[in-house]
């Protein structure tokens, strides 16, 4: 079974500070790797996304790394806020299908 | 455009029961997927379709059904619902062509069994 592993479960920090999340996957397949972000209530909406050409990508306050050879990719979030106060999945899929695989979930908290 | 909207918000069935999970979506996107989501377990796909009239299974397809027969609607039909599948359910959209794999998710249904 195709998987993706993510790291940690949950996540307090202060406002200001840097969130980091963490995922691997196991299918070399894999070519695109974005990042949902879900607030209580709501269904999942796209937050930042990835392919394998580029090693790191950047959207305002987001960044994604991403490491080929280990088969890594991490989100940072550049000076928390409580507004970002969320549940993150990392997924993965192939470029032209359909079959997404998700992340558990990371529970971040930011602290006012 | 109202995106991807799902009927109802809530629901609770008795063991056994049958329902369909209505979705559908005014952007006509090629691509429309059921999910369902567990504490810890994130998402896992249950069946999709790159189109009217095509479906094919995802990671969890057992006591479910899906049929596409417009752009625009992707119901979800459970067949002899199990307290296993309490669960919160999503439909999500997405446009085909090109690179971008987008995937644009309803509001969710929240479903208990008892």
């Amino acid at each position: 079974q195709q998987q993706v592993k993510q790291s940690p479960q949950s996540l307090i920090v202060q406002k200001g500070g840097i969130s980091i999340i963490n995922c691997a996957y196991e299918n070399t397949a894999f070519d695109y790797f974005p990042w949902y972000q879900q607030f209580p209530g709501k269904g999942p909406a796209l937050l930042i996304a990835i392919r394998p050409d580029v090693s790191e990508k950047k959207e305002g306050r987001f960044t994604i790394s991403f490491n080929k050879s280990a088969k890594q990719f991490s989100v940072h979030i550049m000076d928390s806020q409580p507004g970002d106060s969320a549940t993150y999945f990392c997924a993965a899929s192939k470029s032209y299908g359909q079959n997404f695989v998700f992340g558990p979930g990371t529970r971040l908290s930011v602290l006012p | 455009n109202a995106g991807v909207t799902q009927t109802p918000k809530f629901q609770v069935l008795k063991t056994g029961q049958s329902m369909t999970l209505q979705c559908a979506q005014d952007m006509n996107h090629e691509y429309m997927s059921w999910y369902r989501q567990d504490p810890g377990m994130g998402l896992r796909l249950i069946h999709y379709s790159v189109g009217a009239g095509i479906t094919d299974q995802g990671e969890v397809p057992n006591g479910y059904n899906v049929s596409r027969s417009t752009t625009e609607d992707f119901p979800l039909r459970l067949l002899s619902a199990a307290p296993s599948q309490t669960s919160v359910y999503f439909c999500a959209s997405s446009p085909r062509g090109g690179r971008v794999n987008e995937q644009f998710f309803g509001p969710g249904t929240r479903l208990t069994v008892l």
